[in-house]
């Protein structure tokens, strides 16, 4: 297992705003997921890329991953203000356990 | 389904006491994780088992701690004797081996020690 390192650590912005989160990992992968944490909640997934997948939608939300760089991006479109939270990435290949980063903490304004 | 549960939401005790935190996982869900989240070192996974088995300990801090899964439904953390700088959010988390790797977690368990 390995840990993914979110970047920015810190991101505010208005409403109506794009957010990108960035995740960068070290070794080879068979997918890496995406969740949020509400502050005081556990974690809620959010959405999972395949490595053989570059870009993935749900909503609002993309995903891309490029695995030549060994890096991913979410990007949430037109923020609300209900997106305020911390984003972990969890890269993983062939292991059962997952390892979260410190996230990224989001925080938009109304 | 009602997702992960975990209990009790908010413990307060006292240094040296016993402290059991439950967590029941999803139903149907063969594999769980404990996680400990503080400030200063982030989210952690202290333990996971397959199928009700140990697979991984690596992450328990120490002898004063200890979990079990005695049944698919059920599983315990426990802190004997617990200290202040156990105080954090345990959270327990659920999922299908040999499905997604996705995992559900519960809502957490906040922990003060005094």
């Amino acid at each position: 297992s390995q840990q993914g390192e979110e970047d920015p650590q810190a991101l505010s912005i208005q409403e109506g705003e794009n957010a990108t989160m960035n995740c960068s990992y070290k070794t080879s992968i068979n997918n890496l997921q995406w969740y949020r944490q509400n502050s005081g909640r556990g974690l809620v997934h959010l959405i999972l890329i395949r490595s053989n997948e570059r870009e993935k939608h749900s909503g609002r939300l993309r995903v891309t991953l490029d695995t030549s760089k060994k890096s991913s991006s979410l990007l949430i479109t037109a923020s609300r203000a209900a997106d305020t939270a911390s984003y972990f990435c969890a890269p993983s290949h062939n292991t059962d356990k997952l390892i979260f980063g410190t996230g990224t903490r989001l925080q938009v304004f109304p | 389904d009602a997702g992960v549960i975990q209990s009790p939401r908010h413990e307060v005790t006292e240094m040296g006491q016993e402290v059991t935190l439950r967590c029941k996982p999803i139903s149907g869900h063969n594999s769980l994780f404990w996680y400990r989240q503080t400030m200063m070192r982030g989210l952690e996974l202290l333990i996971y088992f397959n199928n009700n088995v140990p697979i991984d300990d690596s992450g328990m801090p120490e002898d004063r701690f200890s979990a079990k899964m005695p049944n698919a439904s059920f599983s315990t953390l426990k802190i004997q004797p617990s200290e202040p700088r156990d105080s954090a959010v345990y959270f327990c988390a659920s999922r299908m081996v040999g499905g997604t790797d996705t995992q559900y977690f519960g809502p957490g368990t906040r922990l003060t020690v005094l």
